[in-house]
């Protein structure tokens, strides 16, 4: 069956723009999980949603950061005012539950450039 | 707060040899333990994982790993190299709360194998 996809694959923006990044997870998949990776880093944890609501937006590391989940299904993460830090790749991941048995099923990711 | 140690940041092994990837964790209470593995230009792949019960996990393409709670570690290992083990490997932990399974990763190591 199809994964969980994510569009755009990359996106190359100039600093001060507004970007949005899309999730669609897997089908049934309540539980849905935005990650972002740095060049040599391990994925860090930005906001997860149970269904429409963001349960954990403790990772978000500002408020220009922002995600919407609005009928429990595709997400956006929205960046305002990007800043050359914010290159990094954006990785969504989904999961049927949200229990600690439930595997985080990842997408490839959106490879975020600012210029 | 939780943390994952990957112990070298590159290994590289002959084909055909043994393949031992070092993880260790800091935790106050039970863990969950995770491997991953990333493919270039690939999303991230469940390699196997350890909730409960026994502490010594198999997983795919021949991988396994053993919780060992003393020495909290999480090494994975695989007996015999192939050319297509050569990936991103990334060890993770959670701990689950009621509030969803966020991921805390290791800054991943990178596996060579040589002919």
């Amino acid at each position: 069956g199809a994964g969980v996809s994510q569009t755009p694959s990359n996106k190359v923006t100039e600093k001060g723009k507004y970007v949005e990044l899309r999730c669609d997870p897997i089908s049934g998949h309540t539980a849905l999980y935005w990650y972002r990776q740095s060049l040599g880093q391990g994925p860090e944890f930005l906001i997860y949603f149970q269904g429409t609501g963001a349960a954990d937006d403790s990772g978000l590391p500002n408020d220009r950061f922002f995600a919407v989940r609005p009928e429990g299904s595709v997400s956006t993460l929205k960046i305002q005012r990007t800043e050359r830090g914010d290159s990094a790749v954006y990785l969504c991941a989904s999961s049927l539950g949200s229990s600690g048995t439930d595997t985080q099923y990842f997408g490839p990711g959106t490879r975020l450039t600012v210029l | 707060a939780q943390s994952v140690t990957q112990l070298g940041s590159h290994v590289s092994v002959s084909e055909g040899a043994l393949v031992l990837l070092r993880c260790n964790y800091s935790s106050s209470v039970p863990p969950y333990l995770f491997w991953y593995v990333q493919y270039p230009n690939q999303g991230l792949q469940l390699l196997l994982k350890y909730t409960t019960g026994a502490t010594l996990v198999k997983g795919i393409n021949g991988f396994e790993a053993e919780f060992k709670k003393s020495e909290t570690s999480f090494h994975l290992t695989k007996p015999s190299a192939h050319m297509s083990d050569a990936a991103e490997y990334f060890c993770a932990v959670s701990f689950f709360t009621g509030g969803g399974n966020k991921l805390t990763f290791g800054t991943g190591t990178q596996l060579k194998v040589e002919l």
